[in-house]
């Protein structure tokens, strides 16, 4: 199976909002509404942001927000703070199983 | 409260077999729609899925490694189990175990703090 596709990089100035994108086919993102997002700071374990496209879990701001369109599903961070910078992924069921993207570095400049 | 650890060697040699131990708490394989699964990460590399097994011992794999994966439940221990055979150095990774339930379907909620295992001869 072929990891989802994420750009290896995204940035924003404090306050801004920035989207990344999780690029996927039918047999995962565009077929079924179970998108998760992570992030992960370094050295450390990751973090459920985002489930089932677009539910928050308690406890996380609701400056992050996702979404679906076809076969891409993306993640935008609203009024971004410093300690919002972190690496995000996004993971797909695909029938049986659950893939991952290749993750996105996002810099707070 | 849920937590959970990673146990197991932190040094394989090539060919040999990998037995990792997620050991947990707050939460139970007996209740229906609750899962654990694993996840590895290369260093400085992305996220890569490997197993997850449910309450009712569904059981789910990568398609790329199934071949070489295996994944048990000990409810009365409180345990599950991932076997990986035929370890290579590009197994080389933290392997971290994860819960999930129908709260959060296929989204792992509570990570455990990870287990970097190092393949090499």
């Amino acid at each position: 199976q072929s990891a989802l596709t994420q750009p290896p990089s995204a940035s924003g100035s404090p306050g801004q909002s920035v989207t990344i994108s999780c690029t996927g086919t039918s047999s995962d993102v565009g077929g079924y509404n179970y998108v998760s997002w992570y992030q992960q700071h370094p050295g450390k374990a990751p973090k459920l942001m985002i489930s089932e496209v677009s539910k928050r879990p308690s406890g996380v701001p609701d400056r992050f927000s996702g979404s679906k369109s076809g076969n891409t599903a993306s993640l935008t961070v609203s009024g971004l703070q410093a300690e919002d910078e972190a690496d995000y992924y996004c993971s797909s069921y695909a029938g049986s199983f659950w893939v991952f993207g290749g993750g996105t570095k996002l810099t707070v400049l | 409260q849920i937590t959970l650890k990673e146990s197991g060697p932190t040094l394989v040699k090539p060919t040999q077999t990998l037995t990792l131990t997620c050991t947990f708490s707050g939460f139970s394989l007996r209740t229906s729609g609750v899962g654990v699964g694993w996840t590895r990460q290369p260093p400085g590399k992305a996220l890569e899925w490997l197993a997850l097994i449910y309450s009712n011992d569904d059981k789910h794999y990568s398609p790329s490694l199934k071949s070489r994966l295996t994944i048990t439940k000990d409810t009365s221990k409180n345990q599950v189990v991932l076997t990986m055979t035929n370890m290579d150095p590009v197994d080389t990774a933290t392997y971290y175990c994860a819960h999930t339930d129908n709260d959060y379907p296929g989204g792992f909620d509570y990570w455990g703090q990870g287990t970097l295992v190092t393949v090499s001869s």
